[in-house]
């Protein structure tokens, strides 16, 4: 059965700060690994989705790495500000046709 | 294009009531999942519905809980004789497509907080 998890389980840094997330999987047999943000009382926002066969994802200041062999995925933020304070969340989509999402790492970034 | 809307976005029952979660997916999209957030865990993915079909209930607690996908209409999320075990955030996803050749993103929607007293 697939494991995910995400360390550390919480993070604060001071703005302008470059930061990276962490992801763990145990079974490399995944179609794509997806990461959200959660803000508090609101719903999972997607921020990027890599496939299985690709190695990293950009938008903006986020860069995504994905190295399936070694069951690893890194969510690299840039130049943070406080509105990127959230819980950050992965997910694996394997091929049995199963999510797993990771317990979250909670995100604070300081004014 | 509205987004994935679920209703309603807090939803308090007393024990042994039934709650009804509401999931309309995004225009276009034929696939709903649903997925449970109980406090201090992560999200769990509990069943996977086509239109008028369930095609993966292998999350879904064996008693009480029920998912359909009608030909029209929302999707809806059925729990029976809800117990204080139940609380919990109440997230739907929707995709356009589902299975081995299609990696498809999932749109959430904002998700339902159940609270039983």
């Amino acid at each position: 059965k697939q494991e995910v998890t995400q360390i550390p389980a919480a993070l604060s840094v001071p703005e302008g700060e470059n930061l990276v997330l962490n992801c763990s999987f145990t079974d490399s047999a995944i179609y794509n690994l997806q990461w959200f943000r959660q803000d508090p009382g609101k719903g999972l926002t997607s921020l990027l989705l890599i496939q299985s066969s690709q190695r990293e994802q950009t938008s903006g200041r986020l860069n995504a790495s994905l190295d399936k062999s070694s069951g690893r995925s890194t969510l690299y933020i840039a130049a943070s500000q406080p509105g990127d304070s959230a819980t950050y969340l992965c997910a694996v989509y394997d091929t049995g046709n199963q999510f797993y999402f990771g317990t979250g790492t909670s995100l604070t970034v300081i004014p | 294009n509205a987004g994935v809307m679920q209703n309603p976005r807090h939803l308090v029952r007393r024990r042994g009531q039934e709650a009804r979660l509401r999931c309309s997916p995004m225009k276009g999209h034929s696939h709903v999942y649903w997925y449970r957030q109980l406090p201090e865990e992560g999200l769990k993915f509990m069943v996977y519905l086509q239109k008028e079909n369930i095609i993966d209930e292998s999350g879904m607690p064996k008693e009480r809980f029920s998912a359909e996908f009608p030909k029209e209409g929302p999707s809806i999320l059925r729990i029976q004789q809800v117990v204080r075990g139940d609380s919990a955030a109440y997230f739907c996803a929707s995709s356009t497509a589902y299975g081995f050749t299609l990696h498809n993103e999932q749109f959430f929607g904002p998700g339902t907080r159940l609270t039983v007293l």
